[in-house]
This record gives C-alpha cells, structure tokens and sequence, in this order.
C-alpha cells in the first residue's frame, strides 16, 4: 500500500532563516505531487506541483520553491522566510487526476 | 467569485443521526470532479468520497453519500449515523477539467466546515 511521510513534523523558525520541507512517498511510482498551505482556519492553498522529475508548477508567487531530486520526493525550500509564511504544509500524492492523498501535515511557525 | 462555497462554518449533530454539509460549486467546464476531505484535529487531511461530472449515480462509501445535483451545482455530503469520531473539519474541493497545460491535477479547496457530533 502507498504511504506518504512528512518531515519535519513541527517547525519554529525565526525571520529571514530557510526552510526545507521533506514529503517522499512510497509504494507507487511516478505519481503526481502537490505542496499545500493552510493558514490557521482556512482552506488549502496549492503552492506546487509536480507530474514528474523536472516538471514543477507553481501556482502561487512567492518567496517558496519546490524541487523534485527523486520520482517520490518532493522538497518545499524558501532562502528567507517571512512572518506570512506560517502555516500547516501539507503534501500530497496523487495518480493522474484521480483523488489526491495527503501526509501528515508539517506545522511551520516563523517567529 | 469562488469557485467552491461551503456556506456552514459550524454544524451540530447528535450522536447516531444523520447530517448533511452543503456544497456549491462554480464551474463552465463540462468535465470536472469534486471531493470531500476531512480534517481531524491531528491535521490530516482524509479523502472521504468522489463524484465525477458524467456520473449518473449519486457516489456512496460506507456512511458517507453524495447528493450531487448538477443543475443546481451542489455535491452536499450526508452523513448517516454519525458517530462521535466524525467530529472535524470538512472541505468540499473540485477539480476542473483541463487547463491550457492539458489535464488539469489541481484541486480547489472550500473554506471548510467544522462539525460537531454530540453525544
């Protein structure tokens, strides 16, 4: 069955330090990958995704990037985090355009 | 405008009975599909059920249906029996056809609604 990991699991940062988020997913191959936000409260965002090595869109300008170095890794990077950056990140995996799965989630504070 | 509404920030049930979380939609895209997810406390966001646009039957799984009216553009979940581990957020999201890339993998999201289950 597929699995999807998170990591880290919480996060406090201060301003203007970097950020990297960690999603792998197991027990599928090439398979669709999202990075998510949700501020306290509200829906998800879509910040990225991915439909295969080197194919990465972005949906939102930002001071965010996303890499995919292996098919079932994706990286949420930022150079210098801003206040507004807090929030729940969540990854998730889909096949195709079927239903989209998500991780755990990774809770980001930037103080 | 939005294109997906959930227009209850909070619901209330009791134990063991039925309760129905609204969903409007806002599409021109003949093909789409729209989901529900919920999210416990933990954080996690659980798939719960889909409808596609062409189905002709309303999507059941377990305790939870979808009452899908397309002309009206609403895919409202019912829950039957709930339970008190129902208690959480619950978003309505829809994926639209293609864009101009192709097909079209992104999802969009409802600000979501938090029920609560009574005992």
């Amino acid at each position: 069955s597929q699995t999807i990991h998170q990591w880290p699991a919480t996060l406090v940062q201060p301003v203007g330090s970097p950020l990297s988020l960690e999603c792998t997913v197991e027990g599928t191959s090439n398979p669709n990958l999202y990075w998510y936000r949700q501020a306290a409260g509200r829906g998800l965002q879509l910040l990225f995704y991915s439909i295969g090595i080197d194919q990465i869109s972005s949906e939102v300008p930002q001071n965010l990037s996303a890499s995919r170095p292996q098919d079932r890794q994706f990286i949420l990077s930022s150079k210098k985090l801003l206040l507004s950056d807090s929030g729940f990140y969540l990854c998730a995996w889909s096949v195709m355009v079927s239903e989209q799965y998500f991780g755990p989630g990774t809770r980001l504070t930037v103080t | 405008a939005q294109k997906i509404t959930q227009t209850q920030p909070g619901m209330f049930v009791q134990e063991k009975e039925a309760v129905t979380l609204d969903c409007t939609y806002d599409t021109s895209d003949p093909s789409y599909g729209l989901f529900w997810y919920k999210q416990p406390s933990s954080g996690e966001m659980i798939f719960l059920i889909y409808q596609g646009s062409y189905d002709q039957q309303n999507a059941t799984e377990g305790r939870y249906s979808l009452n899908f009216q397309k002309a009206r553009k609403s895919a409202n979940l019912v829950i039957s029996a709930s339970q008190l581990g129902d208690s959480a957020m619950y978003f309505c999201a829809m994926r639209e056809g293609r864009d101009s890339g192709g097909s079209n993998y992104k999802l969009t999201f409802g600000k979501g609604t938090l029920l609560t289950v009574n005992p």
